[in-house]
């Protein structure tokens, strides 16, 4: 059972258009709802985080925008620039532990 | 502060085989998680360490087991070794809450 659905499974943006990504959960137990970036040859790296009692939270060129009713967020990344180029995995926990149900990822693009 | 680090990055295997994996977290850190990545199944949580103690588990057969030292660091073995074990071994620790967890670069077992 995947019990975060993330899509689309690959993206491809012009540079300084808008990059979506979208993410369901089933899990109402969810409590914690952070994005990770990562490059070929690294491991995951936090990009930003939300809880479910807020609807959206911007970090630089970074928002989540999250919809509790709907059990979905999603990641924007707006002005996309060619460096940020990875692959994005959303991910989930809840009752204060670590640990990560990810969603399978998406390969972004951002071509010159 | 240095980051996590994993040993050894590379690693090449048969079949029937086992394989110890080493992480150590970042200092201060007492939680260690390891991930599973493949390219069909994503990133799958096998077990967390705190403290010494495995605090949670994932569904991964009984081959799998890790621990933890006094000092932090972890190691993860897979006994008899199967074709399909070949991915890349995440690593990643934090202080043992919802917090940040941050990953190491991975240790990629291939096995043939």
């Amino acid at each position: 059972q995947q019990q975060v659905k993330q899509s689309p499974q690959s993206l491809i943006v012009q540079k300084g258009g808008i990059s979506i990504i979208n993410c369901a959960y089933e899990n109402t137990a969810f409590d914690y709802f952070p994005w990770y970036q990562q490059f070929p040859g690294k491991g995951p790296a936090l990009l930003i985080a939300i809880r479910p009692d807020v609807s959206e939270k911007k970090e630089g060129r970074f928002t989540i925008s999250f919809n509790k009713s709907a059990k979905q967020f999603s990641l924007h990344i707006m002005d996309s620039q060619p460096g940020d180029s990875a692959t994005y995995f959303c991910a989930a926990t809840f009752g204060g532990y670590s640990t990560l149900t990810f969603g399978k990822g998406t390969m972004l693009l951002v071509s010159p | 502060k240095a980051g996590v680090t994993q040993t050894p990055r590379y690693l090449i295997k048969t079949r029937g085989q086992q394989v110890t994996l080493s992480c150590s977290p970042i200092s201060g850190h007492r939680s260690v998680s390891w991930y599973q990545q493949t390219p069909g199944q994503g990133l799958q949580f096998l077990f967390e360490y705190f403290s010494e103690t495995q605090r949670n588990k994932g569904n991964f057969p009984g081959r799998f087991s890790g621990r933890q030292f006094s000092n932090s660091r972890s190691e993860m073995n897979v006994s008899t070794l199967e074709l399909g074990d070949s991915a890349l071994y995440l690593c990643a620790s934090s202080s043992g809450g919802q917090e940040t967890q941050y990953f190491g670069p991975g240790t990629r077992l291939l096995v043939l």
